[in-house]
């Protein structure tokens, strides 16, 4: 099925740096979300992004839902070991009926050197 | 809040054997839980989509007698990968959709046939 465009695919930081990462798609959508997953768990939900230009903010996370609808980006401020895991975005169309699937992008794997 | 559990975290089975996996919403309802597959180092492939009640709904190239899905109630999906063989090893994701449609994921089961 479709894809989302994410990248970077993997980053390596020093602690304490900032991190960016951003999915785009050439369809718009209803609702992003960004996931973190760690090695041999389910994704856990970060943050959820329901309106186009929303800018949202949980902790040292900040996520934006771009204006087109297109696009979005993560931000983590002052990264920390924990950080460390693949971070995915997703796109949801909520176009009504029973189709809330979402599509994923390819992940980013961050890693965070003490 | 929006807890789900998988049971088991981890299988081992014999090739041919029948293999059943359990996605719970432990504190609230889920009237649609979707089931993912995911190989390492990429990203959740959707496998079905299942409604309470009702049949569940199968991505394209996904064998609906291979892979059963019963959704008996609102807080429990279950996914049975019937004469299972080593090439269904993978890592088995259920999700449950919550009130504004955004998905919480269960922490996955590895599923390993010999």
């Amino acid at each position: 099925g479709q894809q989302l465009n994410q990248s970077p695919q993997s980053m390596f930081i020093q602690e304490g740096e900032d991190v960016s990462m951003n999915c785009t798609s050439s369809s718009i959508f209803n609702t992003w979300l960004w996931y973190k997953q760690d090695p041999g768990e389910g994704p856990v939900l970060l943050i959820a992004l329901y309106k186009a230009g929303e800018l949202t903010s949980n902790g040292r996370l900040t996520a934006q839902f771009g204006i087109t609808r297109k696009d979005s980006f993560l931000n983590i401020s002052a990264s920390i070991p924990s950080d460390v895991g693949i971070y995915f975005c997703a796109g949801q169309l909520n176009s009504g009926g029973s189709n809330y699937k979402l599509t994923f992008g390819k992940g980013t794997l961050l890693t965070v050197n003490p | 809040g929006a807890v789900v559990s998988q049971h088991p975290s981890r299988v081992i089975c014999k090739s041919g054997t029948s293999v059943k996996i359990e996605c719970r919403s432990l504190d609230f309802q889920a009237t649609t839980m979707f089931w993912y597959r995911q190989f390492p180092k990429q990203s959740l492939m959707l496998m079905a989509t299942s409604n309470e009640g009702s049949k569940a709904t199968y991505e394209q190239g996904v064998e609906k007698d291979k892979f059963l899905i019963n959704h008996a109630s609102l807080t429990l999906s279950t996914l049975t990968v019937t004469s299972a063989h080593p090439e269904d090893s993978s890592f088995y994701i259920c999700s449950a959709e919550g009130t504004f449609n955004e998905q919480f994921f269960g922490p996955g089961t590895r599923l390993t046939v010999l």
